[in-house]
C-alpha cells in the first residue's frame, strides 16, 4: 500500500498521559500536515512541514501539542499531559503541491 | 484566512438521482484552490474534485462537476446518477495559493444519504 500510513490507528491512554503518533506519508510527497477532527467537525489544521521544515505551527492547540518530522521522511506529533478534550482523529496528510492533501486514514485518540 | 461555510448538514437522494451540494466561502485572497473531499465511514478523506480560482472552467470529474461562482464566492458540488457508494460525508475546502504554509481550511461537511 503506496498512501499515507498513521499508526496506531487507535489510542485509548488516561489524563495526564503523554502519547506520539506517527505518520509515514507517500515517499515522494516533501509536503507534510497534521489535522485535527472532532465529531461533527471538519478537520482543523495544525501544523505544516515541507521536508524536515516545520514552516507553520502556530496552529498547534497549545504548548502541549509539538510536532517533527526528522530527515524529511516520517513524521510524530506529541500531546503531552493529555486531557479529556484533546479526544479526537488525528488526521495526517501528505501532498507535492500547495492545498492538495492525500489523507491517511487517522488516528483516533480517546483520552478517559 | 478563508472561511467555509456548508448550510446543508444533511441531503438525501434516490439512487441514480441528481444531487447538488452547498458551500460558500470568504477570503480576501486572490489566488486559491477550492476542492471537495468525500470521508466514508471509513474516515479516510478522499479528494473528489479541485478547482483553481483563476480558472473560469468549472471542474469535472466522471460523475462530479462543481458549480464556481467566483463573484458570489459559491462553489456547490453535482453528483449526477448517484450511486450506494456515494453515501459520506462530503466536505468543502479552500486553500491558500500563495506558496504559504496554510494547509485547507474546512466546512462542516454534509451526510449525503442515498437511498436505494
Amino acid at each position: 500500500d503506496t498512501g499515507v500510513s498513521q499508526n496506531p490507528r487507535h489510542k485509548i491512554t488516561k489524563r495526564g498521559q503523554n502519547v506520539t503518533f506517527r505518520c509515514d506519508p507517500i515517499s515522494e510527497h516533501n509536503r507534510l500536515y497534521w489535522y485535527r477532527q472532532t465529531l461533527g467537525q471538519g478537520p482543523e489544521f495544525l501544523t505544516y512541514f515541507q521536508n524536515e521544515a516545520q514552516l507553520e505551527k502556530s496552529r498547534l492547540l497549545s504548548d502541549r501539542f509539538s510536532a517533527e518530522r526528522p530527515k524529511g521522511s516520517f513524521s510524530t506529533l506529541e500531546i503531552q499531559r493529555t486531557e479529556q478534550g484533546d479526544s479526537a482523529m488525528y488526521l495526517c496528510a501528505s501532498s507535492t503541491r500547495q492545498g492538495e492533501a492525500f489523507f491517511g486514514q487517522g488516528t483516533r485518540l480517546t483520552v478517559v | 484566512a478563508q472561511t467555509v461555510t456548508q448550510s446543508q448538514p444533511e441531503m438525501s437522494v434516490q439512487e441514480a438521482e441528481t444531487v447538488t451540494l452547498s458551500c460558500t466561502y470568504d477570503t480576501s485572497e486572490s489566488d486559491y484552490y477550492l476542492f471537495w473531499y468525500k470521508q466514508p465511514p471509513s474516515r479516510q478523506m478522499i479528494l473528489v474534485i479541485r478547482q483553481e480560482a483563476y480558472k473560469q472552467q468549472n471542474a469535472t470529474e466522471n460523475r462530479f462537476s462543481v458549480n464556481f461562482q467566483k463573484a458570489a464566492k459559491s462553489f456547490s458540488l453535482k453528483i449526477s446518477d448517484s450511486q450506494l457508494g456515494d453515501a459520506a460525508m462530503y466536505f468543502c475546502a479552500g486553500a491558500y495559493s500563495g506558496g504559504g504554509a496554510d494547509g485547507l481550511t474546512f466546512g462542516k461537511g454534509t451526510h449525503l444519504i442515498i437511498q436505494p
